[in-house]
């Protein structure tokens, strides 16, 4: 399969622990999303990364949250000190960005976080 | 980003057209209308875009209208299997965010 992987499929972890998160974009695609969604809501934004440069960052990504794609290809997302209202599940999606292409992107299936 | 209003919740019979509405009043030339689906449980699925014209892919139809304040995506046979969240997005040709709305909940009723 060479869709978006992502590991691990569920997490629960305590509050105040760190969890961390991989991502595996299709191998060809320059750009990485994260978005973080929660019941009954649409994934929310959270930041992307154009290679390996992080070039946005939402409000909602509290100084808890570290992401990083140290070579372009895989990316990690770090949650430390977890809160229980950091349960949610965790999507990641990639896209080709080029001029003149559809440039959607292609999620991967989640993690899903439970912060007891 | 323009602001997307859909209908929170629709139900279609299987096998008839499943016609999604989407408000877009305040979208701006260099924005495209994106439709991405989340079925339960699942990560969202691109379906189709478009611009000014017409779309049509394997899977749905995007109809425009000519101001481009509203669009409506079409699934010409709706299956059990099309039960799912529906988002209608306005995305800008330069960059890619996707701010996803709440979407229609699509029932396909047997």
């Amino acid at each position: 399969d060479t869709g978006v992987s992502q590991d691990p499929r569920h997490k629960i972890t305590k509050r105040g622990q760190n969890v961390t998160f991989r991502c595996d974009p299709i191998s060809e695609h320059n750009r990485l999303y994260w978005y973080r969604q929660t019941l009954g809501q649409g994934p929310e934004f959270l930041t992307y990364f154009q290679n390996e440069a992080q070039l946005e960052k939402s409000r909602l990504l509290s100084d808890r949250f570290s992401a990083e794609r140290p070579k372009g290809s895989f990316s990690t997302l770090e949650i430390q000190r977890t809160e229980q209202g950091d349960s949610a599940m965790y999507l990641c999606a990639s896209s080709l960005a080029l001029a003149g292409t559809s440039n959607e992107q292609f999620f991967g299936p989640g993690t899903r976080l439970t912060v007891l | 980003d323009a602001k997307t209003t859909q209908p929170p919740s629709m139900d279609c019979a299987e096998g008839r057209a499943a016609n999604l509405p989407c408000n877009h009043s305040t979208i701006s030339g260099n924005e495209y209308v994106y439709w991405y689906r989340q079925i339960h449980s699942q990560g969202p699925q691109y379906i189709i875009h478009g611009l000014k014209n017409n779309e049509t892919n394997e899977m749905a139809s995007l109809i425009i209208t000519e101001d481009r304040k509203s669009s409506t995506l079409i699934l010409p046979h709706a299956t059990l299997r099309d039960t799912a969240v529906y988002y209608c997005i306005g995305v800008k040709t330069s960059y890619d965010k996707v701010i996803f709305g709440p979407g229609t909940s699509l029932s396909v009723i047997p």
